[in-house]
């Protein structure tokens, strides 16, 4: 079983629609949940982060964590052209030094 | 004013050879990253670094070889590359590592092609 799991899509929506991006994780004892963006051909960057479960709102973007089904998501709102990317959900565990990554979800946002 | 800085930003090189790859950050952070990124875009940790200190290491074979001179740098030495090692490799850094909340903060990556 890998440690972070995403559908590896792509995921294609229409402008303006609403993107739902999943990941779920093995380590029960994983801390630090993270959303990443990556542009082709760039380094990730960080749009959302949670500790905590419930959800967790910044702009556009919610993010959702479920600890007890391991389970995070990604809801991307009105989404734009801009908004496809590579999106990589990634998952610390205590002390935070070491992140696993899953192996992203492509979005593809149709003009 | 650049936060995360990789050199070089492309390798190409024979099998068999050595080479090096720079990272500096300038964000006065605790902690430093080494990744690979291979064709299928999975991103993987290879090494983590706390104040020079090695405190990850991800069974990478012993030709990876990270050096940290200091807290703003951290360097990874490549021998004897072979065709696998082909893949992106980025630094990132974070500020408290040890903490729940540590953002990442990525390098530009460097495109290395063995052949």
């Amino acid at each position: 079983q890998k440690e972070v799991e995403q559908n590896s899509g792509p995921l294609s929506v229409p402008e303006g629609a609403i993107a739902s991006l999943n990941c779920t994780y093995s380590d029960r004892g994983s801390q630090s949940f993270f959303w990443y963006r990556q542009y082709s051909g760039k380094s990730p960057e960080l749009i959302m982060f949670i500790y905590s479960n419930g959800d967790k709102e910044d702009g556009r973007f919610t993010a959702q964590l479920n600890k007890a089904s391991q389970y995070v998501s990604l809801l991307i709102r009105d989404s734009q052209p801009s908004d496809s990317a590579t999106y990589l959900c990634a998952v610390s565990n205590t002390g935070g030094f070491k992140t696993i990554f899953g192996a992203g979800t492509r979005l593809f946002v149709k003009a | 004013d650049t936060a995360v800085s990789q050199t070089p930003k492309y390798l190409v090189t024979q099998m068999g050879n050595d080479k090096s790859i720079k990272c500096e950050q300038n964000l006065g952070h605790d902690t430093m990253y080494w990744y690979k990124q291979d064709s299928k875009k999975f991103l993987k940790i290879m090494f983590s670094y706390n104040n020079k200190e090695l405190i990850i290491n991800e069974t990478v074979p012993n030709r990876f070889s990270p050096k940290s001179p200091d807290k703003a740098h951290l360097n990874l030495h490549i021998n004897s590359l072979e065709l696998g090692d082909s893949a992106v490799y980025f630094c990132a850094s974070s500020h408290v590592a040890g903490s729940s909340y540590n953002e990442q903060f990525f390098g530009p990556g460097t495109r290395l092609t063995v052949l």
